[in-house]
């Protein structure tokens, strides 16, 4: 079974700073993807970002981005330029591929908090 | 273009009282679920349907059935709620394309049992 760790439950970032977000995983498979999340208080679930794991080029998407480090099990978000609109609750999220029966284990989430 | 849709949003049962959480995709996704949002555990899988015609359990199904009616609707019903069935929960559906592999989320259900 494939498990999600977000060990940081809670973060804080001053406005136009760098934070970054923790995430690591545990699985033996080979052909998998990772997501980002996002909930903002409105409760709407938005992707973020998406790698996959063949690429060994890291995804990036505006302002986000990740460190996948496949060796390490580990990916990690970070956020440049953080926004208000940024407060949210995080979640990373593990696939692997196995076609149709594909199904996602989230970690717990990060609550994330930027300061005006 | 709705997306996902689930009604209804807000729901206050007693316990041992049934309830049926509708839920209705409009982008021709094959595979659908659904999940529990509970504080401090994340998402955690229901059940889901991988095509029409198909369910199969996922990580917390007591309680719980679920009906794929056809290829937009994926219903879960409670048949008698318990409080700890108390808790936000959400529909999404796939695309399964390699590559582009995304789900959508429907906007959830807020259920408490009383």
């Amino acid at each position: 079974a494939q498990t999600v760790t977000q060990s940081q439950p809670e973060m804080s970032v001053q406005e136009a700073e760098t934070v970054t977000l923790s995430c690591t995983y545990d699985t033996s498979e080979s052909n998998y993807y990772l997501f980002w999340y996002k909930q903002p208080p409105s409760r709407q679930m938005i992707l973020v970002i998406r790698q996959e794991a063949y690429k060994q080029q890291n995804a990036t998407e505006n302002r986000f981005s990740v460190n996948f480090q496949k060796a390490a099990k580990s990916f990690s978000l970070k956020i440049s330029d953080s926004q208000l609109g940024d407060t949210a609750m995080y979640f990373c999220a593990f696939m692997p591929y196995t076609g149709a029966n594909s199904k996602l284990t989230f970690g717990k989430g990060i609550t994330l908090s930027v300061r005006p | 273009n709705a997306g996902v849709t689930q009604t209804p949003k807000f729901q206050v049962l007693k316990t041992g009282q049934s309830m049926t959480l509708q839920c209705a995709q409009d982008m021709n996704h094959n595979s659908m679920y659904w999940y529990r949002q509970d504080p401090g555990m994340g998402l955690r899988l229901i059940y889901y349907s991988a095509s029409e015609g198909t369910t199969d359990k996922g990580e917390v199904p007591n309680g719980y059935n679920v009906s794929r009616l056809n290829k937009r609707e994926f219903s879960l019903r409670l048949e008698s709620a318990a409080p700890s069935q108390t808790s936000v929960y959400f529909c999404a559906s796939a695309t399964q394309g390699a590559g582009n592999y995304e789900q959508y989320f429907g906007p959830g259900t807020r259920l408490t049992v009383t």
